[in-house]
């Protein structure tokens, strides 16, 4: 089963505009992350937050996480077209670091 | 650097045959998870191997299998194939170098169309 769920599934904006997508997790974790899918290619890293940290920054992405709610948040200012891609939060968790995904969100910036 | 290399990068199969892919990770890299990715289901873990060891393991039945090897290179089967593993496979590797975290590089998938 998933640990994480992203919300929402899907995501239209113009260019210029910010894209905020949430993903929430269900068991303790060592770190989240997110990733990047470009039409059915490899997954591509992006950022990762870990579990004592609340606020992280890389370039015009943003990522926060609130361990009491079990949720992130993946904020994406001054959009692109070529953000235009799938997002995906990862989980890591347990011992063996374990690294799940959640079905991932389609963000579509229109030009 | 050379990226993850997976092999073949498309294939085409009927139901009950078997088919074996094979992941070459970054060097340096001992860490190999694969992931089976469907529109449906999204991204899901398969397996992942460290050291030649199934250190983790999804939920997915024993036709499933993998293996690494000591160059850290990894292989997956399938056997007795099933109409609904037509899925884009993705293979990863890790460093867990010093910040200890899974942090994944992946490679362009292995889609296998089952007919």
């Amino acid at each position: 089963s998933q640990q994480g769920e992203e919300d929402p599934q899907a995501l239209s904006i113009q260019e210029g505009e910010n894209a905020t997508m949430n993903c929430s997790y269900k068991t303790s974790i060592n770190n989240l992350q997110w990733y990047r899918q470009n039409s059915g290619r490899g997954l591509v890293h992006l950022i990762l937050i870990r579990s004592n940290e609340r606020e992280k920054h890389s370039g015009r992405l943003r990522v926060t996480l609130d361990t009491s709610k079990k949720s992130s948040s993946l904020l994406i200012t001054a959009s692109r077209a070529a953000d235009t891609a799938s997002y995906f939060c990862a989980t890591e968790f347990g011992a063996n670091s374990k690294l799940t995904f959640g079905k991932g969100i389609t963000l579509s910036v229109r030009p | 650097k050379a990226g993850v290399t997976q092999t073949p990068r498309y294939l085409i199969k009927t139901r009950g045959q078997q088919v074996t892919l094979s992941c070459s990770p970054i060097s340096g890299h001992r860490s190999v998870s694969w992931y089976q990715q469907t529109p449906g289901q999204g991204l899901q873990f398969l397996f992942e191997y460290f050291s030649e060891t199934q250190r983790n393991k999804g939920n997915f039945p024993g036709r499933f299998s993998g293996r690494q090897f000591s160059n850290s290179r990894s292989e997956m089967n399938v056997s007795t194939l099933e109409l609904g593993d037509s899925a884009l496979y993705l293979c990863a590797s890790s460093l867990f170098g010093l910040s200890g975290a899974n942090v994944l590089t992946f490679g362009a998938g292995s889609r296998l169309t089952v007919l």
